[in-house]
């Protein structure tokens, strides 16, 4: 079993629509989650960071978190073309600064 | 957000050379820098933690002799491709971690290519 898992996509929404991602972890002592978006060619931009259970908003980006479950997930609200990228999910355990990496979710957003 | 500065973006070189890259965290000081390759269509693979002032921190089946890691300064750390061959060629990326939040920056990255 992978330390991250997520689905390779690729995860294709029209313009507009809400784009759903999904990612679980193995570690249950994993402490803080993120979000990244990587475009093809480019290194990976965090978008969003959760460290407890619940919700958390930003702009379109929604990142929630839920620990009993191992589970941690994204939306992306009124998707626009620009969010075609793959979004990598990311964990870090409970010592040291560590980034463990999922496999990304490809996103494509068609007009 | 923070800065984390890469260079090169991109380099060339022939089989049997060695190949330097720069890692630099702009405004903020980074005691610790991660070292990543990425070959295409794959995700982020962790080769090193680099620690300043003391040795990196391999991950396994990384070669420390092959990816020479020295982080001399809060702000520098460079990675070294000793004798590089054509499987090497790949997408190298650092970051840098944010202390206080446990949050990583990442360079622009370096496509290297080996022929």
């Amino acid at each position: 079993q992978k330390e991250v898992e997520q689905n390779s996509g690729p995860l294709s929404v029209p313009e507009g629509a809400i784009a759903s991602l999904n990612c679980t972890y193995s570690d249950r002592v994993s402490q803080s989650f993120f979000w990244y978006r990587q475009y093809s060619g480019k290194s990976p931009e965090l978008i969003m960071s959760i460290y407890s259970n619940g919700d958390k908003e930003d702009g379109r980006f929604t990142a929630q978190l839920n620990k009993a479950s191992q589970y941690v997930s994204l939306l992306i609200r009124d998707s626009q073309p620009s969010d075609s990228a793959t979004y990598l999910c990311a964990v870090i355990k409970a010592a040291g600064n560590k980034l463990t990496f999922g496999g990304g979710t490809r996103v494509l957003v068609k007009p | 957000g923070a800065v984390v500065s890469q260079h090169p973006s991109w380099v060339i070189c022939k089989s049997g050379t060695s190949v330097k890259i720069e890692c630099r965290s702009l405004d903020f000081q980074a005691t610790t820098m991660f070292w990543y390759r990425q070959f295409p269509k794959q995700s982020l693979m962790l080769m090193a933690t680099s620690n300043e002032g003391s040795k990196a921190t391999y991950e396994q089946g990384v070669e420390k002799d092959k990816f020479l890691i020295n982080h001399a300064s809060l702000t520098l750390s460079t990675l070294t491709v000793t004798s590089a061959h054509p499987e090497d060629s790949s997408f190298y990326i650092c970051s840098a971690a944010d202390r206080g939040n446990h949050r990583a920056f990442f360079g622009q990255g370096t496509r290297l290519t080996v022929v």
